[in-house]
């Protein structure tokens, strides 16, 4: 069984710029969630898509945005990158949407650093 | 708002003993609550789940209890280790949702 799996691991950008993070979900999965963790906080929630349609968004700007392909992966794209956008992103996987039993299966993020 | 309060403050405690960790929360009556372990530089990883209409739930040496009235749930680990030292968090279900919501954390740490 493959876990979730995140690239890259660490990025450096500067304010303005834009990125883009990815996600591989755990095999048999179909949702994926994306979080970002401030150091010392925990995870926030961005966004969940399920079967490729967005399935719930937390309280980020539009300027997160994201995409789930038929493969089940996923990408977490930021655009016009601020300071506060510093911080590690997480993204989850999980077996179905509807479901309230399903634990989350993280992968390791991918730290982000904006200067 | 949904409100998750963890001690943010360090528990110390000594090898063998039993760790309790507190999840409070407030304006909201959540269906499920889970917990989570972290290590530094790592992702969350899912420990144990507990539903609103159970009082407890046990694994292996882990308890987690659930009191609705108190809005609160408390983790145990029994016959601490060294390698428990971790961050461990608790997530409630957003409003009925399959979405959680995390709270800060709380960092444990057990010495020899």
């Amino acid at each position: 069984e493959t876990g979730v799996t995140q690239s890259p691991t660490h990025l450096i950008k500067t304010r303005g710029q834009q990125v883009t993070l990815r996600c591989s979900s755990q095999s048999g999965h179909n949702t994926v969630s994306w979080y970002q963790q401030a150091l010392g906080q925990g995870p926030q929630f961005i966004f969940q898509y399920y079967r490729e349609e967005e399935n719930g968004r937390g309280n980020f700007p539009p300027r997160f945005s994201g995409l789930q392909f038929p493969n089940y992966s996923s990408e977490l794209n930021v655009n016009a990158l601020e300071l506060d956008d510093s911080a590690l992103y997480l993204c989850a996987s999980s077996l179905v949407s509807h479901s309230y039993n399903s634990p989350l299966h993280f992968g390791n993020g991918t730290r982000l650093t904006v200067t | 708002s949904q409100k998750i309060e963890q001690n943010s403050e360090a528990l110390n405690i000594q090898e063998g003993k039993t760790a309790t960790l507190t999840c409070n929360y407030t304006n909201y009556s959540p269906a499920y609550l889970q917990w989570y372990r972290q290590d530094p530089g790592r992702g969350p990883v899912f420990l144990l789940l507990i539903r609103e209409n159970e009082k407890e739930k046990r694994k292996e040496r882990l308890k987690v209890t659930f009191d609705t009235t108190l809005k609160q749930s408390l983790f145990h680990i029994t016959a601490s280790q060294p390698a428990d030292s971790a961050t461990y968090l608790c997530a409630l279900d957003m409003s009925n949702t399959d979405k959680l919501i995390f709270g800060t954390g709380t960092r444990l740490q057990v010495f020899p």
